[in-house]
């Protein structure tokens, strides 16, 4: 079965440390990938995403993510995080398979910055 | 619209009720989809439509839920006879295509008494 893994539930920090988000996929088929953040009482904002091309992908916020075939992975990073940026973090991934390429969400990690 | 929104924002009903959500998606966008965010379950697919055909109902998790799409546009989703398990955030996500972004909504959160 197709799936999704962020290892970490929870990753406290300080402010303006560096910061990295584990995500790994499950598949040999092609994949499409994305990150999603979820500020409390609000809905999904896009990040960032990689479709195809460079494996390094910037995004909003000053969050950039890997794309590593070889270790189906796509690991989320930022080298100084904000208070601001204290919210939920979703990786999630589009498997070219079947018809009706659904997101595959991971569990998600919780991000807390500490002043 | 300038983005997916969704009605109600919340929902409290009675257990064995009906409910219908409705979901408008982004102008032009021909993909749509419906997710359910809880606690136990996380992020959950639930079903998806290209224009007004569903291709993809896998993830509905009983025949108590059903979902249309009318003039590739406004989406409905309906639960019968709700239960307490039902009660969870409701998210619809629209795109242009198959395999690009999903746009997503500010989600309806049920809740079955």
């Amino acid at each position: 079965a197709q799936s999704v893994t962020q290892l970490d539930s929870q990753v406290p920090v300080f402010e303006e440390a560096p910061v990295e988000l584990r995500c790994n996929y499950s598949s040999s088929v092609s994949v499409y990938l994305f990150w999603y953040v979820q500020y409390p009482n609000q809905g999904l904002q896009l990040l960032l995403k990689y479709l195809s091309g460079s494996t390094l992908v910037k995004g909003i916020n000053g969050f950039e993510a890997e794309f590593n075939k070889s270790q189906t992975s796509f690991h989320l990073r930022k080298p100084s995080v904000h208070i601001s940026d204290t919210a939920e973090y979703f990786c999630a991934v589009i498997f070219e398979t079947g018809s009706a390429r659904q997101l595959t969400f991971g569990s998600g990690t919780q991000l807390t910055v500490l002043p | 619209g300038a983005g997916v929104s969704q009605s109600p924002s919340n929902k409290v009903t009675e257990k064995g009720k009906d409910v219908e959500l409705r979901c408008d998606p982004i102008s032009g966008h021909t993909a749509l989809y419906w997710y359910r965010q809880s606690l136990g379950q996380g992020l959950e697919f639930l079903i998806y439509f290209q224009g007004n055909s569903a291709p993809d109902k896998s993830g509905l998790p009983s025949d108590r839920f059903s979902a249309e799409r009318t003039g590739g546009s406004v989406s409905t989703l309906t639960i019968q006879r709700t239960q307490q398990e039902d009660s969870a955030v409701y998210l619809c996500a629209s795109s242009l295509g198959r395999n690009n972004e999903q746009f997503f909504g500010p989600g309806t959160r049920l809740t079955v008494l």
